[in-house]
C-alpha cells in the first residue's frame, strides 16, 4: 500500500448504528487530518493530530470521535449521527504541522450515508 | 480570518482551449495558496502550491499558477486544455498565525467539451 488509504469506502447507517472509519498512512508522516466533505459546501477541517495529540477541534459535535492510536493510523468513531452528516469523509497526512506551508495528501475517502 | 473565494462553481472549456480557474483570498498575513484537483470518487491531489518562493508557479499536468499581491489573486491556468482534466478543482489559504490548518474554496468543476 501507498500513499493514504481509507476503508471502508462506502458506508450506510442507521441514526442509532456506531461506527467507525480507519485512515492508515504511509508516507512517515507525522501529522494527520479528517475532513467533511458535503454537497455545495467547502471542505470543512473535523480535527487535527500532530505527534498522536489532538491540535485542533473544530467545533465538530461530540457524536464524532476521532482517536489516533500512532501516528500511522487515525480513526473516526460515529454514534447517533444524523442525515445532515451524510458527507464524503476524507483523511490527510503531512509531514509536520509546525508550518502551514506543509503539503497535505489526502486518500480517496469514505462515503457516509445516514438513514 | 482566512477565506478563498472561487469564482464560477461551473466552467466548461473546449478541449485545446484555455483553462483559466479564479481564486482570490483574504488573509492579514502573507499566505500559502494551494490548488488541489480531485477526479470523481478520488481524494484531493496537489497540483501545486505558493509559499513566497516565485510568484508564478508551475505544477503538474501542464497548470501553474500567479500569485498577485495587488489582486489578492491565485489563479489557475492551462493553455490547452485535454480531456482528462475534467475534475473539480480546489484552492485553499493557510498562514503561520494561529489556525495553520487550509481553508478551503467551495470548489470549480471543470468541463472539458470535446
Amino acid at each position: 500500500e501507498t500513499g493514504v488509504t481509507q476503508t471502508p469506502r462506502h458506508l450506510v447507517m442507521g441514526m442509532t448504528n456506531k461506527k467507525s472509519l480507519k485512515c492508515e498512512q504511509h508516507l512517515g508522516h507525522n501529522a494527520m487530518y479528517w475532513y467533511k466533505q458535503s454537497a455545495k459546501k467547502p471542505l470543512e477541517l473535523m480535527f487535527v493530530y500532530s505527534l498522536e495529540e489532538r491540535v485542533e477541534n473544530n467545533s465538530v459535535p461530540s457524536r464524532f470521535s476521532p482517536e489516533c492510536p500512532n501516528s500511522s493510523h487515525l480513526f473516526l468513531h460515529l454514534h447517533t449521527l444524523q442525515p445532515e452528516d451524510s458527507a464524503l469523509y476524507l483523511c490527510a497526512s503531512s509531514q509536520g504541522f509546525r508550518t502551514a506551508q506543509e503539503t497535505q495528501y489526502f486518500g480517496p475517502g469514505t462515503r457516509l450515508l445516514v438513514l | 480570518a482566512q477565506s478563498v473565494t472561487q469564482l464560477g462553481s461551473h466552467v466548461s472549456v473546449s478541449e485545446g482551449a484555455l483553462v483559466l480557474l479564479r481564486c482570490n483570498y483574504s488573509s492579514s498575513v502573507p499566505p500559502y495558496l494551494f490548488w488541489y484537483v480531485q477526479y470523481p470518487n478520488q481524494g484531493l491531489q496537489l497540483l501545486l502550491k505558493y509559499t513566497s518562493a516565485a510568484t508564478l508557479v508551475k505544477g503538474i499536468n501542464g497548470f501553474e499558477a500567479e500569485f498577485k499581491k495587488s489582486e489578492t489573486s491565485f489563479h489557475l491556468t492551462k493553455p490547452s486544455a485535454h480531456m482528462s482534466d475534467a475534475a473539480e478543482y480546489f484552492c485553499a489559504v493557510s498562514d503561520d498565525t494561529g489556525r495553520r490548518a487550509l481553508t478551503f474554496g467551495s470548489g470549480t468543476r471543470l468541463q472539458v467539451q470535446p
